[in-house]
């Protein structure tokens, strides 16, 4: 398996929700990232984890948590988000945290606060 | 601070034109540079970096530290080239992307 899946593909929530987003990588890689993708903007990095560790948090409201139970898997857990919120959130994964390292990225969930 | 620079946001060339994007960059250390392209309905992905000095479907690109350049070429453009492109750096642990690029070749 050599893609990185999110889901779901779409999801709409209110300011009062509670959601996560999913991100699931089978390559061994060990570096997994969030970005948000806001509507002809090129993405930006929010969270990094590496070996499962939180390397990098680029000043994210606390709205959003990541979580990462494995080197598999990556969450993102939403709450109480704010309509300047709504982007394609896509996740990415390197074989390791290193810049040479090549991302991959999954295909995005597009995320829509009301 | 780093930053990157796409000065085009769209740029139409014919089928079989040469084509060059255009990237400068501004970073205090030892730069390393990347495009990364996104087809249409595709998610985006890799082109080349400049570390493997290779060629990708047709594409190059040269990294000119006197210029703080890394544009891309590729000498004869195909229809399957249309395509958003970003061009990217990767410094203090983070993944810098320029404002991107969509090409479109036209038949």
């Amino acid at each position: 398996d050599t893609e990185v899946t999110q889901t779901p593909k779409h999801l709409v929530m209110g300011m009062t929700n509670k959601k996560s987003l999913k991100c699931e990588q089978h390559m061994g890689h060990r570096a997994m990232y969030w970005y948000k993708q806001k509507a002809k903007k090129p993405p930006e990095l929010m969270f990094v984890y590496s070996y499962e560790k939180l390397s990098i948090n680029e000043s994210v409201p606390s709205r959003f948590s990541p979580e990462c139970p494995n080197s598999s898997l990556l969450n993102l857990h939403l709450h109480a988000l704010q309509p300047e919120d709504s982007a394609l959130y896509l996740c990415a994964s390197s074989q390791e945290g290193r810049g040479t390292n090549e991302q991959f990225f999954g295909p995005g969930t597009r995320l829509t606060v009301l | 601070a780093q930053r990157v620079t796409q000065p085009e946001k769209l740029l139409s060339v014919f089928k079989g034109a040469p084509v060059e994007l255009k990237c400068n960059y501004s970073y205090s250390g030892s730069p390393e540079l990347f495009w990364y392209v996104q087809y249409s309905r595709q998610r985006l992905q890799l082109l080349l970096r400049h570390i493997s000095r290779e060629s990708i479907k047709g594409f190059t690109a040269d990294l000119n530290k006197g210029e703080t350049s890394f544009h891309l070429k590729k000498p004869f453009a195909q229809e399957e080239d249309s395509a958003m492109y970003y061009c990217a750096l990767y410094g203090a642990n983070n993944l810098f992307f320029g404002t991107g690029t969509r090409l479109t070749v036209i038949p």
